[in-house]
């Protein structure tokens, strides 16, 4: 069966600070595909990433960025130089592989609050 | 590209009436969706599986006569919650998965693209 972990419930920081969410993962498949997604207060989900299990390369995007460790199951994600608007709960994802249903199994989310 | 719709964004109705919640995908033919199920505070929890002409795959737990799933095209996807009860109260959100690799000129395979979500409030 797959499990996300998310053990950071909530965290504030202020404005400018850098900020890593944490996210551990367990799967018994070799090929799988992890993802992160934002949820603001509106309640809409905004894709932020998809990673496969075969693609190592940490990836960065403007003031975000991804490691990912195979080897600790581990899918971390930073927010560079944080802003009001990075404010939201962030949800870790793992998705079965192409062969499979391609459901989403999510973590329980951390909320990230970024006082000015 | 890969922009999800879902129809209303809001309800509330009473006790004992159903509610139609359609999700559609605008630029791309969705051979899956998926619905989950949003409790306040809490993840998403997958519901069902749609597949276009098929019948829905409902998750261990899930009532399939009480949620009603009707994947009618590539494009529209209803879940129907019928004889609504209070318990029923929460955010319904769906999702698709693009049957080709490209919508809108981007690579959207294997992504799952989430509609903005339904809150349903039964009194």
């Amino acid at each position: 069966a797959q499990k996300v972990t998310q053990a950071q419930t909530e965290i504030s920081v202020v404005e400018k600070e850098d900020v890593t969410l944490d996210c551990v993962y367990e799967t018994r498949d070799t090929t799988y595909y992890l993802f992160w997604y934002k949820q603001p207060p509106s309640g809409e989900l905004v894709f932020l990433i998809r990673r496969n299990s075969f693609d190592e390369q940490n990836e960065i995007s403007g003031r975000y960025s991804w490691n990912f460790q195979k080897s600790t199951s581990s899918f971390n994600f930073t927010i560079t130089a944080s802003q009001v608007v990075d404010s939201a709960v962030y949800f870790c994802a793992l998705s079965e592989p192409d062969t499979g249903r391609r459901a989403l199994t999510f973590g329980s989310g951390t909320r990230l609050q970024v006082q000015p | 590209g890969a922009v999800v719709s879902q129809h209303p964004s809001r309800v509330i109705c009473k006790s004992g009436t159903s509610v139609k919640i359609e999700c559609r995908s605008l630029d791309f033919q969705a051979t899956t969706m998926f619905w989950y199920r949003q409790f306040p505070k809490q993840s998403l929890m997958l519901m069902a599986t749609s597949n276009e002409g098929s019948k829905a795959t409902y998750e261990q737990g899930v009532e399939k006569d009480k949620f009603l799933i009707n994947h009618a095209s590539l494009t529209l996807s209803t879940l129907t919650v019928t004889s609504a009860h209070p318990e029923d109260s929460s955010f319904y959100i769906c999702s698709a998965i693009s049957k080709s690799a490209l919508a809108g000129g981007r690579a959207v395979t294997r992504t799952q693209y989430f509609g903005p979500g339904t809150r349903l409030t039964v009194l």
